[in-house]
Formats: structure tokens, sequence, C-alpha cells
């Protein structure tokens, strides 16, 4: 089965500090991988996305996640976060850029 | 270049009821996509259209059905209203070519409380 996750429901990080977000998946096939935020009452920002290449993708707002095949996973990474970061994150897989399917999400809360 | 807009952004409706939701998709784009995001889950795919016919759809009931427009716009109809379909309904556009699907873009979404 075609499933996302994210082990983490909340994060709690002090404002400078470093960033990883975990994710793993299980897809049948080659998989598009994506990380999206979400800030409270709005849709859904595209950060990053891998589906070949370099395994080290660098997205958005200064963020980046790297894919481990033999892991099944794809982290999402920020080496200094700032208080603006505090939002929702999701790690997706999909067959290409659509149809996506979402984990059920990683609130990040950021310590002044 | 305008992005996705959904309407209305809130909405309460009783059980039993039926909602339509809008969805006008970004300029340029011919896809649209709808998920559900229930309070503390990740979205989850409801269908895709394009050009004008449903193309894939997820795991949800036939009283979920959709529209698409020839401006490429998109339709949500849920019937039969259940509490359980109390939730942040989210569209997507994208531009479809025949090697795949391009510039995915969330409009903000419809809060649909049912009571």
């Amino acid at each position: 089965a075609q499933s996302v996750t994210q082990p983490d429901i909340h994060i709690t990080v002090s404002e400078g500090a470093s960033l990883e977000l975990r994710c793993n998946y299980s897809y049948g096939a080659t998989p598009y991988l994506f990380w999206y935020v979400q800030s409270p009452g709005q849709g859904l920002q595209l950060l990053l996305k891998y589906f070949s290449g370099d395994t080290l993708v660098q997205g958005i707002k200064g963020f980046e996640a790297e894919f481990k095949r033999s892991q099944s996973s794809f982290n999402l990474r920020k080496p200094s976060v700032h208080w603006s970061d505090a939002a929702e994150y999701f790690c997706a897989v999909g067959p290409r850029d659509d149809k996506i399917i979402f984990g059920k999400g990683t609130r990040l809360h950021i310590l002044p | 270049e305008t992005g996705v807009t959904q309407s209305p952004t809130h909405l309460i409706k009783t059980r039993g009821q039926q909602v339509t939701l809008r969805c006008s998709s970004q300029s340029g784009h011919n896809t649209v996509s709808w998920y559900q995001q229930a309070l503390g889950q990740g979205p989850q795919f409801i269908f895709q259209y394009y050009r004008e016919e449903e193309n894939g759809r997820g795991n949800f009931p036939p009283r979920f059905s959709g529209l698409q427009f020839p401006n490429y716009s998109s339709e949500l109809n849920v019937n039969a209203l259940e509490l359980d379909d109390s939730a942040l309904y989210l569209c997507a556009s994208s531009w479809a070519s025949g090697t795949g699907n391009y510039g995915y873009t969330f409009g903000s979404g419809t809060r649909l409380t049912v009571v």
C-alpha cells in the first residue's frame, strides 16, 4: 500500500536552531516526493520536490531534503529556523506532480 | 497571473443537505484536483478533472461528485452531508501535458462545517 509516515506530530525548536523533520514512505514504483508547508488558514505551498537526480534537493525559504532510497526516507532540514517557519509541514508522495498522498503532518513550533 | 481561488471560504450546512464548492484554476492551467483535509490530518485526494472529465478518484463515495467547465474552473458537490464531511476542502490546479502535470498550485480552501 502507498503511504507516508511522519512520526513526529509536534516539534518545538528554538529560533536559530537547526531543524530536521522526518518522513518515511511506502511506494511501489519510483516516487515523486514532496514537502509542503501550510500556515494557519492557508492553502499548501510547495517547499521542494524530488523525482530523480541529485538526492539532496534544495527548496525555497532555505529548506533542503535528502532522499535515501535504502531507508525509504525523505527528511526535511533547515540549518537555522526563523519564527516565521512556524507552520504545519506535510510530506507527500505520488506518481508524478498530482494525485499525491500526504502524511498527517508535523506541527512546528518556534521558541523565541 | 492570478492564483487558485476558492469560494466560499467558510460554510455551515446541516446533516443531509447538499453543498457545492467552487474553484477557479490558475491562469494557464487545465487540470483541477480536489482534496479533503479533516482536522489534524493531511489532505486526502478526492478526484481530478481534466478536459471536463473525471481523471482519477480517491477512496470517496459517489455522493462526492464534481464538474469541470470549459474555462477549467471546477465544482465539488457533496450530497447527503454527514458530520464526518466537516473538513477543509482544497482545490489544486495544474497544467497537464503528455509528459506530466506541472505547476501544481493549491487554493486556500473552503472550510465546511456540518452540524
